[in-house]
């Protein structure tokens, strides 16, 4: 079955930085989208940025848009969320995902990982 | 953007009956040309992530129990199970991936009477 492992999450001042790692794994992670989805435990889910296959292709959510970066590894099967001038409302569950894109097709978000928790708080 | 609306929030069902969450997109997510409407459903159980369940808006993700049904077109979709069983109980989400940004459903919460 196909992996992905979060890793980078924890406490952080408002005005600081983070960044997540992804790592993927038993499946051709070079053939798909990855995307970072962020839920408050229990509550909605929020999707945050996605890249492209091979890297050139980037998209965010607005509120994210020059504060967030998203990148990619595919030599090392991972994806990077670089997060900075974090605000008490990025507080969250973020979670990498995959996408297979067939052209301009976009697909449902069909493998999730585990998710890596973010806490903004002075 | 495409907002995508819930309803209901929550849902108590008994076991065996059947439960139905509905889904309201903003704008339309059908792709006339090939027919396809661009939804899908998700299952969260406690401490898990999201699991995909169906996907162009009734097409069952591999190992989804029958009893999870996906209809509607255009801007109006709902998820059916049909015979509700414990472990069923979740929260449930609705997406469109038609238009960036990819959006959710605020999520349903169901519960076993």
């Amino acid at each position: 079955e196909e992996i992905l492992v979060e890793s980078g999450g924890g406490l952080v001042q408002p005005g600081g930085s983070l960044t997540l790692s992804c790592l993927g794994s038993r499946f051709i992670f070079s053939s798909y989208w990855m995307t970072w989805v962020r839920q408050v435990p229990g509550k909605g889910l929020e999707w945050v940025a996605a890249i492209s296959e091979d890297g050139t292709k980037t998209y965010y959510l607005d509120s994210v848009r020059g504060r967030f970066s998203i990148s990619r590894e595919n030599a090392n099967a991972s994806v990077t969320l670089r997060l900075n001038s974090l605000r008490a409302g990025d507080t969250a569950i973020y979670y990498c995902a995959r996408v297979f894109v067939d052209g301009s097709v976009y697909r449902p978000f069909d493998f999730w990982g585990q998710g890596a928790l973010v806490t903004v708080t002075s | 953007d495409v907002v995508m609306t819930q309803s209901p929030e929550s849902l108590v069902v008994s076991l065996g009956e059947r439960a139905t969450i509905n889904c309201r997109s903003s704008q339309s997510v059908l792709n006339s040309g090939t027919g396809k409407n661009y939804v899908a459903w998700y299952q969260q159980r406690p401490g898990q992530p999201p699991r995909l369940l169906l996907y162009w808006a009734s097409t069952r993700d591999f190992g989804v129990p029958e009893r999870f049904s996906g209809s509607g077109s255009g801007t109006s979709f709902s998820l059916t199970i049909s015979s509700l069983q414990a472990e069923d109980v979740a929260l449930y989400f609705c997406q469109q991936y038609y238009f960036l940004p990819f959006s959710f459903g605020q999520g349903t919460k169901l519960d076993l009477k």
